[in-house]
């Protein structure tokens, strides 16, 4: 089956912890995302990436840090700067995200995401 | 101001209704527009992409945009108790920022 996966479903984080959460895609996509989600409120971007070896920050990129080693992986470490990381985690992927003039090029589908919380 | 606006819900409607859930944006480049569905605690799920202005229809849902007034819909025919979730607009264009940009989410209730 194609998609996307995310893992782990539940995380726990101690103070002072770095932790990574996995994001694999069998879709063969060029680009990649991650987004937090809080309680209520929309999606917003904290890292993507266009290519291997090539990601961009987003709206919210401090605290967090990313690796695009593979095309089909693509993890995302919250890392201890991040002082308020309780939060639900999206991963998503679409062809590609260069102007093409294609519709559906651009469209994102998305992982069951994981959710992240503080001890 | 945000660049997608998107009221927040929820809306609260007897099952066998017209839903029309909308948003407006303000950025001109913006041209692919998607809708999708985000159960609780689930990933959001594409229903509708479209690009530029017009409609698109796909079973009980049809998505509309009006660029001209930068104002985009979803309308969910004969609704269901299993349409009750959070449906998010998201936009993109061809130049500027290469990833969607979300509206917040309205929040739909289908009462049986």
């Amino acid at each position: 089956d194609g998609g996307i996966t995310q893992s782990p479903k539940y995380l726990f984080r101690k103070e002072g912890q770095n932790v990574t959460l996995s994001c694999e895609q069998n879709l063969n996509h060029d680009a990649m995302y991650w987004y937090r989600q809080d309680p209520g409120q929309g999606l917003r971007l904290i890292y993507y990436s266009q290519i291997v070896n090539d990601f961009q920050k987003g709206d919210i990129a401090e605290g967090y840090s990313v690796s695009r080693e593979k095309k089909e992986s693509f993890p995302l470490t919250v890392t201890s700067a991040q002082k308020n990381p309780t939060a639900f985690y999206l991963c998503a992927s679409s062809i590609s995200s260069r102007p093409s003039g294609v519709p559906g090029v651009k469209t994102q589908y998305f992982g069951p995401g994981t959710r992240l919380l503080v001890l | 101001q945000k660049e997608v606006e998107q009221d927040p819900g929820p809306l609260s409607v007897p099952e066998g209704a017209i839903v029309s859930l909308n948003c407006t944006y303000s950025n001109s480049a913006f041209q692919y527009f998607m809708w999708y569905r985000q159960y609780s605690r689930k990933g959001p799920e594409l229903l509708m992409y479209t690009y530029s202005s017009g409609n698109k229809e796909d079973g009980r849902f049809t998505a509309q945009v009006d660029k001209s007034s930068k104002y985009i819909s979803l309308f969910i025919r004969d609704s269901q108790p299993s349409d009750s979730a959070t449906y998010l607009c998201a936009m993109i264009g061809d130049t500027g920022r290469r990833a969607l940009t979300f509206g917040s989410g309205t929040r739909l209730q289908v009462q049986p």
